[in-house]
Formats: C-alpha cells, structure tokens, sequence
C-alpha cells in the first residue's frame, strides 16, 4: 500500500451486526476519506473528515479520526447484505492536497 | 447530476501497444485524478492535475503520460504497453481538497 494498512482485511458478519473497519497511515493529513467499492466497480465516496474533525456521521456510518495515533474508524451499524463490499480510506496530504493516497482496503461480507 | 466519464469503459490492446484513455470530470471540478487498480490491489496513485497543470506524481511508469487540456477533460497515454499494464484504470475528479468522485474506470486488457 502506499499509504498504510487496513484492519482487518477481511470482515465477515451476519446482517444486522456492526462492522468496524480501521485505517492507520503514516503522513499528516488534511482530511482523510472513505470510499467503498463493488468487485470490479468504481469508487464510491462515502464521508469525508477534515483533520481539525474528531468524529463524522453520515447515515449508518459513523468515522472518527485520531491524528495522534494517525488511525481512523469506519462503522457502519445495523449491517445489511448490500454493505457487501471492499471499504478503502484514503488521504490527501498536509504537503498536497491533490494527491490522494489509498489504504489496502478491507473486504466486508454481511451475511444474510 | 453529472458524473466522472470514462472512455472506453473497456480496452484489449497487444503488448507494445499504444492506449489512450480519456476521462471528464464533473463540470467546475478544477483537480483531477488517475489512478491504476490490479486484481485485488488498492488503487495506486499515478497522476494529478490542477488547473490543468500536473500537481502530483505517483507510481506513474515513464511510458506513460497525461495532460488536462483546456476544457478540464484529461488523457492518459500509454505506450510500449506490457502485460503488466493490465488493470482498472480510475480518473477522478474534485474540488480541491475536497472530496473525490471516481468515474467507472477503464478496464485494459494487454494480451
């Protein structure tokens, strides 16, 4: 990966859990985004949080962001079988904001 | 609302091969994005622009090239294709600093 790991990278759970996914990187940071991608699709961009921002919520999504330990947090609650997907952060840089940088992803299977 | 366009959504090329993809960018987005996905991997960084000059490099071979023209729509060359080139191919496009949208991606095939 070019920026950092992904944890786990593999998720399996039953519909209607919760999944955490995390992302840990290595530069400081401008903000820092979640994208989340269908086999052999496109990228879908799902919340984006600055670095001044702690905790995000969109919908049944809920990120936080920790830039002393350069970690993030994805969860998405209440689990359905359509979050069947790989989930990637990715970062623009302190340095550049035209350059977003990606995570190696975490594959999530919800099970219904 | 509009989104990124890519063209062509698929492409089968030989090995020495050139290609051209082309990507165009939601209206009034000023930065755009190329990105390279093999099987499996996380999308690599290649190449940025911004105002239609080049503002970030990644893993970008040397064969390959980019340029934004001046109605925001950008190009990806790619020359003396290997198999190894074999891959998604993602443009994406924003407002700086602001959230990326990707188009479907380019989908190349060398043969």
């Amino acid at each position: 990966s070019q920026q950092g790991e992904e944890d786990p990278q593999a998720l399996s759970i039953q519909e209607g859990e919760n999944a955490t996914m995390n992302c840990s990187y290595k530069t400081s940071i401008n903000n820092l985004q979640w994208y989340r991608q269908n086999s052999g699709r496109g990228l879908v961009h799902l919340i984006l949080i600055r670095s001044n921002e702690r905790e995000k919520h969109s919908g049944r999504l809920r990120v936080t962001l920790d830039t002393s330990k350069k970690s993030s947090s994805l969860l998405i609650t209440a689990s359905r079988a359509a979050d069947t997907a790989s989930y990637f952060c990715a970062t623009a840089r302190m340095d550049s904001s035209y350059k977003l940088i990606f995570g190696s992803g975490t594959r999530l299977l919800v099970r219904p | 609302a509009a989104g990124v366009i890519q063209s062509p959504r698929h492409l089968i090329k030989e090995k020495r091969e050139t290609a051209t993809l082309k990507c165009y960018p939601i209206p009034r987005h000023d930065t755009v994005y190329w990105y390279q996905q093999g099987p499996g991997q996380d999308p690599q960084f290649l190449i940025s622009f911004y105002e239609k000059m080049q503002s970030d490099k990644g893993s970008i071979p040397d064969r390959f090239s980019a340029q934004q023209f001046s109605d925001y729509h950008s190009e990806l060359n790619m020359s003396s294709l290997e198999l190894g080139d074999s891959a998604l191919y993602f443009c994406a496009s924003s407002l700086p600093g602001d959230k990326a949208f990707f188009g479907q991606g380019t989908r190349l095939t060398v043969v």
